[in-house]
């Protein structure tokens, strides 16, 4: 599958807990970007990244939330003390520059 | 920031009606405007999408058009078939970015 991989698909934590999501871009898109998506919402932007930059965050984004692309390719979001205000849909997404964005499966957060 | 709103949240329609779908945006700014598809538990996919340059594009039985002095597109899908089935969206962005914002969804189902 060449498309955008996250892993994991699924992940039930404890609130306070920190946890990891990766996300693999479509070899050589430079652009790769987070969204979270809660039930009958469309997807939220949180941050991007070009290459290795991260560019923008968004206000959605609190200081327990951090992302980091090391070497312009695979992204990591990184949730710290987790609330369960965190449970959602986080998707991410890559496009080679000026052109559409390709979306990966997501990871479904459940914070119990 | 970029306002996006879609309407209707629900559409229900016989096999081979038409759907449409509308949304405005607040943001003069954007000049690219994606529709996605997302089926249940899967990722959204790009059905397609137009940028400011131009007022309408079809690909098959689907359509788009974009009137920039009202700030407002639409999605028209033509001839609906069962697997037209699904959550739409729509979304708005610039060219500098491709940072996308969404609109809520639109939950289509087609009646045998």
């Amino acid at each position: 599958d060449t498309g955008v991989s996250q892993d994991p698909r699924h992940k039930i934590t404890k609130r306070g807990q920190n946890v990891t999501f990766r996300c693999d871009p479509i070899s050589e898109h430079n652009r790769l970007y987070w969204y979270r998506q809660t039930l009958g919402q469309g997807p939220e932007f949180l941050t991007y990244f070009q290459n290795e930059a991260q560019l923008e965050k968004s206000r959605l984004l609190s200081d327990r939330f951090s992302a980091e692309r090391p070497k312009g390719s695979f992204s990591t979001l990184e949730i710290q003390r987790t609330e369960q205000g965190d449970s959602a849909m986080y998707l991410c997404a890559s496009s080679p520059q000026g052109a559409e964005a390709f979306f990966g499966q997501g990871t479904r957060l459940t914070v119990v | 920031g970029e306002n996006v709103e879609q309407h209707p949240s629900t559409l229900s329609v016989q096999e081979g009606d038409s759907a449409v779908i509308k949304c405005t945006y607040s943001d003069s700014a954007s000049n690219y405007f994606p529709w996605y598809k997302q089926e249940l538990g899967k990722r959204p996919q790009l059905i397609i999408d137009i940028r400011s340059n131009v007022g309408e594009k079809k690909d098959q039985r689907i359509a788009v058009t974009l009137n920039k002095t009202a700030k407002h597109f639409s999605l028209h899908i033509t001839e609906t078939q069962p697997e037209d089935s699904a959550v739409y969206f729509c979304a708005a962005s610039t060219h500098d970015d491709y940072k996308l914002s969404f609109g809520a969804g639109t939950t289509v189902t087609v009646r045998a």
